[in-house]
């Protein structure tokens, strides 16, 4: 079974400033897909960035990229020169390649407070 | 945008009472799917569908009870509400053509049970 895990619970940085959160994941595929995810304060959740396993290159859009380290199960987030709407709850998010039917498995999630 | 709509947007119950949460998404997609969000467990899958007629059992299905009516519509039945299902609840789709395909989130449903 799969199963994703985000152990920092908060994390408080500076405006401007470069934010990397952790995230760990199990599973027995060997293809699967991980997500990152924003839920904001009105409590909205927004897709923000996807690593496919079998790419090697760490995915980026706009100011946040991903730091994959396939051995280590690891598909950390990071955000550079942070603004105050960076502030939010990122949860991580795994499904497994085998066929459509497999819903997202989600972590506990990261709040990030960015202070001005 | 996909669009994903739920329907009420806070409820209020009674232990034992008779609940239905709404979602409509009107993007063609072929998933839609129930979640909860609980402090410390970020969101917990409780049913699945990927079309009308199916159900998909997920990681927390006691006590729920859900139906696709059509490929628009996908309902979260609690026929007897317990102070447990007190929960923020989302209701996503996704196309269900690859998948790496993201899901698009409803603005969720808060519920509380008394």
């Amino acid at each position: 079974a799969q199963k994703v895990t985000q152990t920092q619970t908060s994390i408080s940085v500076m405006e401007k400033t470069t934010v990397t959160m952790d995230c760990v994941y199990e599973t027995q595929d060997s293809s699967y897909f991980l997500f990152w995810y924003k839920q904001t304060a009105s409590g909205e959740i927004v897709f923000l960035i996807r690593q496919d396993s079998y790419k090697k290159e760490n995915a980026t859009v706009g100011h946040y990229s991903l730091n994959f380290q396939k051995p280590k199960s690891s598909i950390g987030l990071i955000i550079t020169a942070t603004q105050i709407e960076d502030s939010a709850v990122y949860f991580c998010a795994m499904r497994e390649g085998r066929g459509f039917a497999s819903a997202l498995t989600f972590g506990s999630g990261t709040k990030v407070i960015v202070l001005p | 945008e996909a669009a994903v709509t739920q329907s009420p947007r806070n409820k209020v119950t009674v232990t034992g009472g008779n609940v239905t949460l709404s979602c409509r998404q009107t993007n063609s997609h072929n998933y839609m799917y129930w979640y909860r969000q609980d402090t410390g467990h970020g969101l917990r899958l409780i049913h699945y569908s990927y079309g009308a007629g199916n159900l998909q059992i997920g990681d927390v299905p006691d006590g729920y009870k859900a139906t696709r009516t059509t490929q628009e519509d996908f309902f979260l039945l609690l026929e007897l509400a317990s102070p447990s299902q007190t929960s923020l609840y989302f209701c996503a789709s996704s196309g269900g053509r690859v998948s790496n395909e993201r899901l698009f989130f409803g603005h969720g449903t808060k519920l509380s049970v008394l």
